[in-house]
């Protein structure tokens, strides 16, 4: 069975600081792993995705991700956040061998100008 | 290019009222999937189609039913709504059903069943 565990329900921070936005998954083989915004009333955007190859992913709007094998996890980053970021980020995990996308329960970013 | 798009955007049923959520997507793509988020649940899989010709049950399929009405279009059933089917409804697209292919969602629906 495949799982993902964002930890954290929100993430306050101030705008023009570094953001980070915590993943942690579980998969039996090798996980594809992706992350998601949604801004209100809208449906979920692709940021960025890991499958393969380097641990540092680099995606839209400036994002990036780390993946770590060891800790199993993926978390999300932003050198410096806009208030335009303010969004609810779900990250998500895929097996192999299983159509199903996992998502966690999400976490809702606030930037404060 | 309208990428995902979802018909109704806003529903209301009573109790054992039927409806058919519709889902179209112009970006050619083989795979499509009906998701329902909930608070605090992020979004599970109700149901999916690898292939145009071809439906298979996720995660929560119980009380819908989907078609595939071609490559294009692939619609969500309620046959008798019910208060616990109270979501938002999404649809989403892929180019293939391999898991290194990320997925892209439409507008959502907001159901309301009381």
């Amino acid at each position: 069975a495949q799982s993902v565990a964002q930890p954290e329900d929100q993430v306050n921070v101030a705008e023009g600081n570094p953001l980070t936005v915590k993943c942690t998954y579980s998969v039996s083989g090798n996980p594809y792993l992706f992350w998601y915004v949604q801004y209100p009333n809208r449906g979920l955007q692709f940021l960025l995705k890991y499958i393969t190859g380097d641990n540092l992913v680099k995606g839209s709007y400036g994002f990036e991700a780390e993946f770590n094998k060891s800790q199993t996890s993926f978390h999300l980053k932003k050198p410096s956040a806009l208030v335009s970021d303010s969004a609810l980020y779900f990250c998500a995990v895929r097996d192999r061998n299983d159509y199903k996308l996992s998502f966690g329960a999400g976490t809702t970013v606030t930037v404060r100008a | 290019n309208a990428g995902v798009t979802q018909t109704p955007k806003f529903q209301v049923l009573k109790t054992g009222q039927s409806m058919t959520l519709q889902c179209a997507q112009d970006m050619n793509h083989n795979s499509m999937y009906w998701y329902r988020q909930d608070p605090g649940m992020g979004l599970r899989l109700i149901y999916y189609s690898a292939s145009e010709g071809t439906t298979d049950k996720g995660e929560v399929p119980n009380g819908y039913n989907v078609s595939r009405l071609n490559k294009r279009e692939f619609s969500l059933r309620l046959e008798s709504a019910a208060p616990s089917q109270t979501s938002v409804y999404f649809c989403a697209s892929s180019a293939s059903p391999g898991p290194d292919y990320e997925q892209y969602f439409g507008p959502g629906t907001r159901l309301t069943v009381t």
